[in-house]
C-alpha cells in the first residue's frame, strides 16, 4: 500500500471554476499535511500545510483536513490557467525527517 | 525567490565519471534532505541531515554518497551512476523542532542525465 495516493488525473476545469484535488494517506501517525504545487521543469513549491482537522483557508486555496478518514484535500476557487500544475500531497509523521509525498495530480484550467 | 540554492542545475554525466552535486540553504535551517524525482513517480527521500548528522538513509545504492559540512551546505557524491539514475535531484531544507520536522522548502533542482 502507498503511504500518500492521489488522483493522478489529469483533471481539467474551466477558468473561475472550484478545483479539488484530494489525497488518502495510511499513517494514522501522520501529524502534518501539506500541499505543494510544482511547474513543469520547475521544483514543488509550498502552497498550504494544515495540522487540525478542519479546513484552512489562505486566499484562494482551502486545504480540508479529516483524520479520522485519513482525507486530505485542496480546494482552488475561482481557478486561474496560471493555478494549471501539478499539486503534490506530503505527510509527515512528525516523529522524525520522514516525509512521503504522492505522485501528485496534474491540474489544467481552460481559459 | 528560493532561499535553497543548487548547483549545477543540469548535469550530463558518462557512467564513468565522478561528479557532485551542491545544495545552500540560506534560511537558517537545521534540517536538509535529498530527493530523486523520477517521471510518474513520487519524490523518493534519498538522505536527510537533521543538526548535521544523517538520520535517514532510505537503501540508497553506495554509487550515492552524501557530505553534510554544516548546516547550510548539502552535497551528493555521485560515481559510477546508471542510465537509471537519470532524474531530477532535489535539495530541501527544514527547521527540525524537537520530535520532528517542519515544512519543507525545496531548490530548484539539478536535473541529471546519465549517458
Amino acid at each position: 500500500q502507498k503511504e500518500v495516493e492521489q488522483n493522478s488525473g489529469p483533471l481539467s476545469v474551466p477558468e473561475g471554476a472550484i478545483a479539488s484535488l484530494n489525497c488518502t494517506y495510511s499513517d494514522r501517525g501522520s501529524q502534518s499535511f501539506f500541499w505543494y504545487r510544482q511547474y513543469s521543469g520547475k521544483s514543488p513549491e509550498l502552497i498550504m500545510s494544515i495540522y487540525s482537522n478542519g479546513d484552512k483557508e489562505d486566499g484562494r486555496f482551502t486545504a480540508q483536513l479529516n483524520k479520522a478518514s485519513q482525507y486530505v484535500s485542496l480546494l482552488i476557487r475561482d481557478s486561474q490557467p496560471s493555478d494549471s500544475a501539478t499539486y503534490l500531497c506530503a505527510v509527515n509523521r512528525h516523529t522524525g525527517n520522514q516525509f512521503y509525498f504522492g505522485t501528485g495530480t496534474s491540474l489544467t484550467v481552460i481559459p | 525567490e528560493t532561499g535553497v540554492t543548487q548547483t549545477p542545475r543540469h548535469l550530463v554525466m558518462g557512467m564513468t565519471n565522478k561528479k557532485s552535486l551542491k545544495c545552500e540553504q540560506h534560511l537558517g535551517h537545521n534540517a536538509m534532505y535529498w530527493y530523486k524525482q523520477s517521471a510518474k513517480k513520487p519524490l523518493e527521500l534519498m538522505f536527510v541531515y537533521s543538526l548535521e548528522e544523517r538520520v535517514e538513509n532510505n537503501s540508497v545504492p553506495s554509487r550515492f554518497s552524501p557530505e553534510c559540512p554544516n548546516s547550510s551546505h548539502l552535497f551528493l557524491h555521485l560515481h559510477t551512476l546508471q542510465p537509471e539514475d537519470s532524474a531530477l535531484y532535489l535539495c530541501a531544507s527544514s527547521q527540525d523542532p524537537p520530535g520532528g520536522a517542519d515544512t519543507q522548502y525545496f531548490g530548484p533542482g539539478t536535473r541529471l542525465t546519465v549517458l
